[in-house]
């Protein structure tokens, strides 16, 4: 059973351009969120998608949008990127039962994201 | 506002030590807690997490974790660590009303002298 799987592993992107990472949920989950990492800083909470929504967002600018498909995988979009936008960038998934003892995240290895 | 907090930013200990690792959250209402750790290259592992009842929480890799309100702390403790400990660990406080809206602290990096 594949965990959360991201790709790529690796990207460098320089101003001002557009870049666009995939997250694959682990296998029955249907809730994906995408977290933040600065060098080190602990993950901060970007956006969160749950049937095709974005259900909740952290404090990003506009320039961070996302989507779900039907299979729940995600996307996450970064456009006009700064140099501060570099960062591993998580994703993590869940199952959304309502019960808060279960619904638990599961993370994926990231991506690195450098901005020259 | 909700916010956690790793005094410790670096912590080395022997194999074979003890191990605790502080943090302390800010929130307003009844956390749910949770410890991950990071290795090189990998995503964030749950290790334990706390909701309710018995404030001793046992985790996986032999971590514990005790929940203390009065203190607003949720502290990481393993008897005696391994080389493979060697990692970097994470607090979090997860919101009652959003299940996946976590807040980090900024992580406590463990090296284990052998």
């Amino acid at each position: 059973d594949a965990g959360v799987t991201q790709s790529p592993t690796h990207l460098i992107k320089t101003r001002g351009q557009q870049v666009t990472l995939r997250c694959s949920p682990k296998s029955g989950h249907d809730t994906v969120s995408w977290y933040q990492q600065a060098l080190g800083q602990g993950p901060q909470f970007i956006f969160q998608y749950y049937e095709e929504e974005e259900r909740q967002r952290g404090n990003f600018p506009d320039r961070f949008s996302g989507h779900q498909f039907p299979n729940y995988s995600s996307e996450l979009n970064v456009n006009a990127l700064l140099l501060g936008d570099s960062a591993l960038y998580l994703c993590a998934s869940s199952l959304f039962t309502g019960q808060r003892e279960t619904d638990t995240q599961y993370f994926g290895p990231g991506t690195r994201l450098t901005v020259l | 506002a909700q916010s956690v907090t790793q005094p410790d930013i670096h912590i080395t200990v022997s194999e074979g030590a003890s191990l605790e690792l502080r943090c302390n959250y800010s929130y307003g209402a009844t956390p749910y807690l949770f410890w991950y750790v990071q290795s090189p290259g990998q995503g964030l592992q749950l290790l334990l997490k706390y909701f309710s009842g018995d404030t001793l929480v046992q985790g996986i890799k032999g971590f514990e974790a005790e929940f203390k309100r009065s203190q607003s702390s949720f502290n990481l403790r393993k008897p005696s660590v391994h080389w493979s400990d060697a990692a970097e660990y994470f607090c979090a406080v997860g919101p009652m009303n959003n299940f996946n809206k976590f807040y980090f602290g900024s992580g406590t990096k463990l090296n284990v002298k052998p």
